[in-house]
C-alpha cells in the first residue's frame, strides 16, 4: 500500500518569505508527527497530532511555525519568515491509532534551503 | 518527562564482529522501546520494538536488542556486522500514557569496516 509521502521533496526559498509543507499520512493512522532534522544530526520533536485531541505543539522553535491537520488525514506545516536557521530536511511520520504500541512510518522529507 | 540517550555519537566495528548501538531511557511506567534506522539518502525505517514479553527482540536485516529493566536499557546487537548495516541508528522511547508522544534519542551513527 501507499506510505507516507510529503511534497515538495525540495524547496529552496528566500530568506523572509512563507512556506508550506504537506505531509499525506498512511490512510487509516490516526497519529501524525512532524520532525526537523539538521544535516546529518538527531530528530528534533516539531508537533504531534493525535485523533481528536488537541495537538502537542511543545517543539515548535518559534510563533513562525504552525501546522494544521485537516479531517485528520493530510497535515500543512507552515513556516513564516523564514529565517537561514530553518534549513533542515522536515519529516512527517504517521502511526496507527493507541499509538505506543505501533511503530511510525516515515516519509522521504522536504529539504527546505533558505537563501 | 521522559527521555532517552544514546551515549555514543559513532560506533566502529569491523566487518564480521558482534556489534552493539546502546541506549537508555527514562520513562514513569512502563516504557515502549523501538530502534529505527536510516541508512545514507534514505528515510528512517523502523527496524524492532519492545512492547512486552521477552526481553530479546528480533528485527529486521538481522539486528536484536535487548530490554533490561533494572538497567533502563536496550541495546541494539548484531553478531556478525556487515559494511551495509552503516547507517544512522535512532533509539526511541514512549510512556505507557495513551497520548505521550514517542521521544527518539539523537541517533548513533555506526561505521562498519571492511
Amino acid at each position: 500500500g501507499a506510505g507516507v509521502s510529503q511534497s515538495p521533496s525540495n524547496k529552496v526559498t528566500e530568506k523572509g518569505k512563507d512556506v508550506e509543507l504537506r505531509c499525506d499520512p498512511i490512510s487509516g493512522h490516526t497519529a501524525l508527527y512532524w520532525y526537523r532534522q539538521s544535516l546529518g544530526q538527531g530528530l528534533e520533536f516539531l508537533i504531534y497530532f493525535q485523533g481528536n485531541s488537541a495537538p502537542d505543539k511543545s517543539g515548535l522553535p518559534s510563533d513562525r511555525f504552525s501546522a494544521e491537520r485537516t479531517g485528520g488525514s493530510v497535515s500543512t506545516l507552515t513556516i513564516q519568515r523564514t529565517q537561514q536557521e530553518d534549513s533542515a530536511v522536515y519529516l512527517c511520520a504517521s502511526s496507527r491509532d493507541r499509538g505506543q504500541i505501533y511503530e511510525q512510518y516515515f516519509g522521504p522529507g522536504t529539504r527546505l534551503t533558505v537563501t | 518527562a521522559q527521555s532517552v540517550a544514546q551515549p555514543e555519537d559513532q560506533v566502529n566495528v569491523a566487518e564480521g564482529n558482534p556489534l552493539t548501538v546502546k541506549c537508555t531511557y527514562s520513562v514513569s511506567g512502563n516504557p515502549y522501546l523501538f530502534w529505527y534506522v536510516q541508512y545514507p539518502n534514505r528515510g528512517l525505517q523502523f527496524l524492532l520494538k519492545y512492547i512486552t514479553g521477552d526481553n530479546l527482540v528480533k528485527g529486521s536485516y538481522g539486528f536484536e536488542a535487548e530490554f533490561n529493566k533494572s538497567q533502563t536499557s536496550f541495546h541494539l546487537k548484531k553478531p556478525s556486522a556487515l559494511v551495509s548495516d552503516s547507517a544512522l541508528y535512532f533509539c526511541a522511547v514512549r510512556a505507557g500514557n495513551r497520548d505521550d508522544k514517542i521521544i527518539f534519542g539523537k541517533g548513533t551513527r555506526l561505521h562498519i569496516l571492511p
